[in-house]
C-alpha cells in the first residue's frame, strides 16, 4: 500500500542536540511538507518542497532545516537553535505543488521531546 | 499563517445525533478542505470544496461553503463513536501550502 512513513514515532533528545526526523513516501508525489502541531495551536507550516532539490520556508522555519535530494524523502532536522522543539511533527505530501486539486496525505507523526 | 478558525472548539454529542462544525476564514480562497485527526495520529483528508461550489456530500458528510461570509460548515449525520476525533478546516489561497485552523474536538458517546 502507498503511504507516508515517519520514523521514529517517539524521539527523546537532550537540549543542545540536533535531531533528524525521517519522512518517506511511496506515492510518487511531487510536493512534501512539514508541519508542527502544539496543543491548542493547530498545525503550523515549517518547510515545504514542490520538487526535488527545491524547498521553501514556511511560517516557522527558524531553527529547522530540510533537504530534498530524492523525490521520496524529505528529512527534517531540528537544530539546537530551535527554542521550543518539543512538539508533534507531521509530514505530508501532495500530488503537485498546488493544493488546488490535490489534498494532503499525512504520515502518523513523530512526537519529539527535548529535555 | 493560520487562516481558518473552527467553532466550536469542543463538541460532545450522543451516538445517532448530528454534529455541526463551522470554519471561518479571512481572505479569498481557491478551495477549502476538511480533515480528521484521531488522537496521536496523522490527519486524514475528508472532503475538498472549491470556491465556486456551495455544497458537497460524501457519505454521512455534508460540507457547505459561503464565500460571501467567508465560512464553511461540516455536518456529520448519524454520528458514531468512531467519529470521535478532531476536525480541521484548511484553506488554500494563492500559495502552495494549506493553512490549518486549530480544530474542533468532537466526542461521540454511546
Amino acid at each position: 500500500d502507498g503511504g507516508i512513513t515517519q520514523s521514529p514515532k517517539y524521539l527523546f533528545r537532550k537540549e543542545g542536540q540536533n535531531v533528524t526526523l525521517s519522512c518517506e513516501q511511496n506515492l510518487n508525489h511531487d510536493a512534501m511538507y512539514w508541519y508542527r502541531q502544539d496543543p491548542g495551536q493547530g498545525l503550523r507550516l515549517i518547510y515545504y518542497s514542490q520538487i526535488v532539490n527545491d524547498f521553501q520556508k514556511g511560517d516557522i522555519a527558524e531553527g529547522y532545516s530540510v533537504s530534498r535530494e530524492k523525490k521520496e524523502s524529505f528529512p527534517l532536522t531540528v537544530t539546537s537553535a530551535q527554542k521550543n522543539p518539543t512538539a508533534f511533527y507531521l509530514c505530508a505530501s501532495s500530488i503537485s505543488g498546488s493544493s488546488y486539486n490535490s489534498p494532503l496525505h499525512f504520515g502518523n507523526g513523530t512526537r519529539l521531546t527535548v529535555t | 499563517s493560520q487562516q481558518g478558525e473552527e467553532d466550536p472548539q469542543a463538541l460532545s454529542i450522543q451516538e445517532g445525533e448530528n454534529a455541526t462544525m463551522n470554519c471561518s476564514y479571512k481572505t479569498s480562497i481557491n478551495n477549502l478542505q476538511w480533515y480528521r485527526q484521531n488522537s496521536g495520529r496523522g490527519l486524514v483528508h475528508l472532503i475538498l470544496i472549491r470556491s465556486n461550489e456551495r455544497e458537497k456530500h460524501s457519505g454521512r458528510l455534508r460540507v457547505t461553503l459561503d464565500t460571501s461570509k467567508k465560512s464553511s460548515s461540516l455536518l456529520i449525520t448519524a454520528s458514531r463513536a468512531a467519529d470521535t476525533a478532531s476536525y480541521f478546516c484548511a484553506t488554500e489561497n494563492s500559495g502552495y501550502a494549506l493553512n490549518f485552523g486549530k480544530g474542533t474536538s468532537l466526542l461521540v458517546t454511546p
